[in-house]
């Protein structure tokens, strides 16, 4: 079946500008994750949905960053005023994690921020 | 301190070689763990669960001491399409929040 997808696959954009990051997930799936990823070093949590609420958004940097899934399904991760410190790997996860149960997350590709 | 901490390697081995990788974590209440894998420039992706008992899938083992707070990857007979970067992942029950270390690096050699 289809996997996490995410759009797109590479972003270049200038520092100041706003950014939109989609993820769709596996279908069925009702948790949504968003990491990122720089160079090195392992993804690091942003922000976690469980259906339309954020569950938890302990992991997004600052009040630039924000991420919306309306209708439980795709999510968009939202920043506003690049900055050159945003550039990383953004991936989108999803997981039919529910309380108690074992949460196996399924990557997607990734969406390769490049901000000049 | 890093939550989850691994020793980054690199890993350099031989075909057929055994080879372990360690994993520390520091939140106590973490419930479940994981191990991915990634490829260069590739997402992560699930390689196996790791439980209380210990759990063996193929040519890979994977061990939790939750005393220790340690989790270990064994692979053995490695093969060159073993090449790839091992994350430890720990998640606590009660939240989907995940945090990663930051890999492992394992090339096999002919």
């Amino acid at each position: 079946g289809a996997g996490v997808s995410q759009t797109p696959s590479n972003k270049v954009t200038e520092k100041g500008k706003y950014v939109e990051l989609r993820c769709d997930p596996i279908s069925g799936h009702t948790a949504l994750y968003w990491y990122r990823q720089s160079l090195g070093q392992g993804p690091e949590f942003l922000i976690y949905f469980q259906g339309t609420g954020a569950a938890d958004d302990s992991g997004l940097p600052n009040d630039r960053f924000f991420a919306v899934r309306p209708e439980g399904s795709v999510s968009t991760l939202k920043i506003q005023r690049t900055e050159r410190g945003d550039s990383a790997v953004y991936l989108c996860a999803s997981s039919s994690w529910d309380r108690g149960n074992t949460d196996t997350q399924y990557f997607g590709p990734g969406t390769r921020l490049t901000v000049l | 301190r890093k939550e989850v901490e691994q020793d980054p390697g690199p890993f350099n081995v031989p075909e057929g070689a055994t080879v372990a990788f360690n994993c520390t974590y520091s939140n106590s209440a973490s419930q479940s763990f994981f191990w991915y894998r990634q490829d260069c420039r590739k997402e992560p992706k699930l390689l196996m669960s790791v439980y209380s008992s210990g759990n063996e899938d193929g040519r890979f083992t994977a061990q939790l001491n939750r005393a220790s707070q340690y989790i270990s990857l064994l692979i053995r007979d490695s093969k060159l399409s073993d090449s790839a970067t091992y994350l430890c992942v720990v998640t606590p029950t009660n939240a989907g929040k995940s945090t990663f270390g930051d890999g492992t690096t394992l090339t096999v050699k002919p």
